[in-house]
């Protein structure tokens, strides 16, 4: 099993500021590697697949890296609405989709 | 507009069932794989179930053997059918697209399933 962990746990950061979000896979995922948004009380929102697209909808602010097993997701400048978990997830044989334990990035 | 609203939550007692149904609209549910992810409160996301466009079902290890994934193609609609539900099971369930086969969107909005005596 692929087991995908996530770096921080918890990141503090100002409006304007850059963040960076870093997942590692246990194992190769080539690009198969997606980022999700999730704000209090919402369903999850799909950001990033295969590692670097961004979804339709998207701000260009949000960016994906990686390949392999290292991965990062870059938010190039802060909004307000921008502060809420985010979660990595990949695809391989089996278990067929794992996620991430998760990364709270929250106002400093 | 693609939408899922997902329904059949509530209150159960351990040991018993539950039906979550996921109404799918803007597209078509069997030309599609489709899934179930639920998060257990405070938690992170757990994959559940999926279901194939070409039928082939297949379960997380913790739900195997209790839990069925099914869609009725003439309402455009997925399932969950939750038998002998734990303490554990607690968590809402949100339906999901897997676009490509790969990643979760859309996704609906939840529906909490709550197991309890």
């Amino acid at each position: 099993e692929i087991v995908l962990t996530q770096s921080p746990a918890i990141l503090s950061l100002s409006p304007g500021e850059r963040a960076t979000l870093s997942c590692r896979a246990s194992q190769s995922v080539s690009s198969y590697l997606a980022w999700y948004q999730q704000k209090p009380g919402q369903a999850p929102r799909l950001l990033i697949y295969d590692a670097s697209n961004r979804a339709t909808g998207i701000p260009a602010r949000f960016s994906g890296s990686g390949s392999g097993t290292d991965f990062t997701l870059t938010i190039s400048s802060l909004e307000p609405e921008d502060f809420a978990v985010y979660y990595c997830q990949q695809r391989s044989n089996w278990p067929p989709y794992t996620f991430g334990q998760g990364t709270k990035l929250e106002i400093k | 507009e693609v939408q899922l609203v997902e329904s059949g939550g509530g209150l159960i007692q351990p040991g018993g069932s539950l039906r979550l149904s996921c109404a799918a609209s803007g597209f078509t549910v069997s030309s599609n794989y489709m899934s179930w992810v639920r998060q257990a409160p405070g938690k992170g996301l757990e994959w559940v179930s999926v279901i194939y466009s070409g039928g082939s079902t297949y379960y997380a290890d913790s739900v195997k053997g209790r839990f069925t994934i099914s869609r009725d193609n003439s309402k455009n609609t997925l399932y969950l059918q939750m038998n002998s539900l734990r303490a554990e099971d607690t968590a809402v369930y949100y339906c999901a697209r897997v676009r490509d086969g790969n990643w979760f969107d859309p996704w609906g909005q939840g529906t909490l399933v709550t197991v309890s005596s």
